[in-house]
């Protein structure tokens, strides 16, 4: 069975700075997606950022990266240049290509940005 | 993006009471919806997956009875709080994947928080 684990539950980062959100994840399968969601206080899950497994290329989207160790099965998520509207709760989440299932979450990360 | 509407996002109702919470894809067909209950400060708990045309899939420990859901079309599934009791307060968020393409991102409607007073 696939799991997902963040083991940070809690985070805070300064305004304008950097701060790296951890995710790993265990599989037997090599044909998988990973992603990263953010639920801010209201509640609204938005998907920040997803990778294809079979890319080695680390996506971007703008100020949110990904490091992605595919052999250390290692999906963490760095926000650059923090905004105060980057606090909320952060969850990796994790599929196999092509199943028609549910992603499979960790239990989150708290980030809070301080001004 | 892809949207997932979901109605109502706030409802207070009497105990004893039955409430139903509509999920809707606006621009993509879904075979399958996902409802989860997520309590504060915690990550989203898969309760239910709703398939279309046919009987939801429920996790261990969910009552089928009292949370019953239809998926009666593509675009549209519904979660049926029965005999609601106050333990049944929370956040319900329905997900949504599109059929044509399995290996995009799972789209989430923006939540019913449920008081049941």
């Amino acid at each position: 069975a696939q799991t997902v684990t963040q083991s940070q539950p809690e985070m805070s980062v300064q305004e304008a700075e950097t701060v790296t959100l951890s995710c790993t994840y265990d599989t037997s399968e090599s044909n998988y997606y990973l992603f990263w969601y953010k639920q801010p206080p209201s509640r609204q899950m938005i998907l920040v950022i997803r990778q294809e497994a079979y890319k080695q290329q680390n996506a971007t989207e703008n100020r949110f990266s990904v490091n992605f160790q595919k052999a250390a099965k290692s999906f963490s998520l760095k926000i650059s240049d923090s905004q105060l509207g980057d606090t909320a709760m952060y969850f990796c989440a994790f599929i196999l290509g092509g199943s028609q299932g549910n992603l499979i979450f960790g239990k989150g990360t708290k980030l809070s940005v301080k001004p | 993006g892809a949207v997932v509407s979901q109605h109502p996002s706030r409802v207070i109702c009497k105990s004893g009471t039955s409430v139903k919470i509509e999920c809707r894809s606006l621009d993509f067909q879904a075979t399958t919806m996902f409802w989860y209950r997520q309590f504060p400060k915690q990550s989203l708990m898969l309760m239910a997956t709703s398939n279309e045309g046919s009987k939801a899939t429920y996790e261990q420990g969910v009552e089928k009875d009292k949370f019953l859901i239809n998926h009666a079309s593509l675009t549209l599934s519904t979660l049926t709080v029965t005999s609601a009791h106050p333990e049944d307060s929370s956040f319900y968020i329905c997900s949504a994947r599109d059929r044509r393409n399995m290996n995009t991102e799972a789209f989430f409607g923006q939540g019913t928080r449920l008081t049941v007073v």
